[in-house]
């Protein structure tokens, strides 16, 4: 079955420590998408890729950093300058003229 | 600028009695609007979208959504509510075929008694 496929769903740090969630999709979509979701609130977007080997920063990208070096791959590093890194991170990716398929996210908790 | 307001963070209806999930848009162009279902700890699923066609939209697990524009709304609605629609609803806003754009509501979280 296609779809996009989010790992670890759960995750644990310390605080100062790099880490790396993984998203894979297998639906042949040229656009992926992070974006991050908080108790009480929408969706954020903190990076969006259009195309391999390009991406663009969103509305929260501090903090964070992408590659996009295969159309099916595309990890988010969530590095020790983000200042409040626990949340739930949800990855997207859509065709062109399509809306947004969701995997089913990684909750990161930073201690 | 186009923005999307959810006007129930908590909705409570019994199973078997109608849900109606209220979201108010505004926007400068002919907007697309979507909701999105999203069960505990998982992705988020589309369940209906308007793209300009008609205005009253067929969803999945029976909702669906009417576009008022005089009224700038895009309320979800399903006739009899199921203990399995428990979840947190999202009302999203886009200029049409740009998702770099979207403007996602604050939810409104469903609960569903026996």
């Amino acid at each position: 079955d296609g779809g996009i496929t989010q790992s670890p769903k759960y995750l644990f740090r310390k605080e100062g420590q790099n880490v790396t969630l993984s998203c894979e999709q297998n639906l042949n979509h040229d656009a992926m998408y992070w974006y991050r979701q908080d108790p009480g609130q929408g969706l954020r977007l903190i990076y969006y890729s259009q195309i391999v080997n390009d991406f663009q920063k969103g509305d929260i990208a501090e903090g964070y950093s992408v590659s996009r070096e295969k159309k099916e791959s595309f990890p988010l590093t969530v590095t020790s300058a983000q200042k409040n890194p626990t949340a739930f991170y949800l990855c997207a990716s859509k065709a062109q003229g399509s809306p947004l398929h969701f995997g089913n996210g990684t909750r990161l908790t930073v201690t | 600028a186009q923005s999307v307001t959810q006007l129930d963070s908590h909705v409570s209806v019994s199973e078997g009695t109608p849900v109606l999930l209220r979201c108010n848009y505004s926007s400068s162009y002919s907007p697309s609007l979507f909701w999105y279902v999203q069960h505990p700890n998982k992705g988020l699923q589309l369940l209906l979208k308007y793209t300009s066609a008609a205005t009253l939209v067929k969803g999945i697990n029976g909702f669906e959504a009417e576009f008022k524009k005089s009224e700038t709304s895009f309320h979800l609605t399903k006739p009899s509510a199921h203990m399995s629609d428990a979840a947190e609803y999202f009302c999203v806003v886009s200029d049409a075929g740009n998702n770099r754009k979207l403007i996602w509501g604050l939810g409104t979280s469903l609960a569903v008694n026996p």
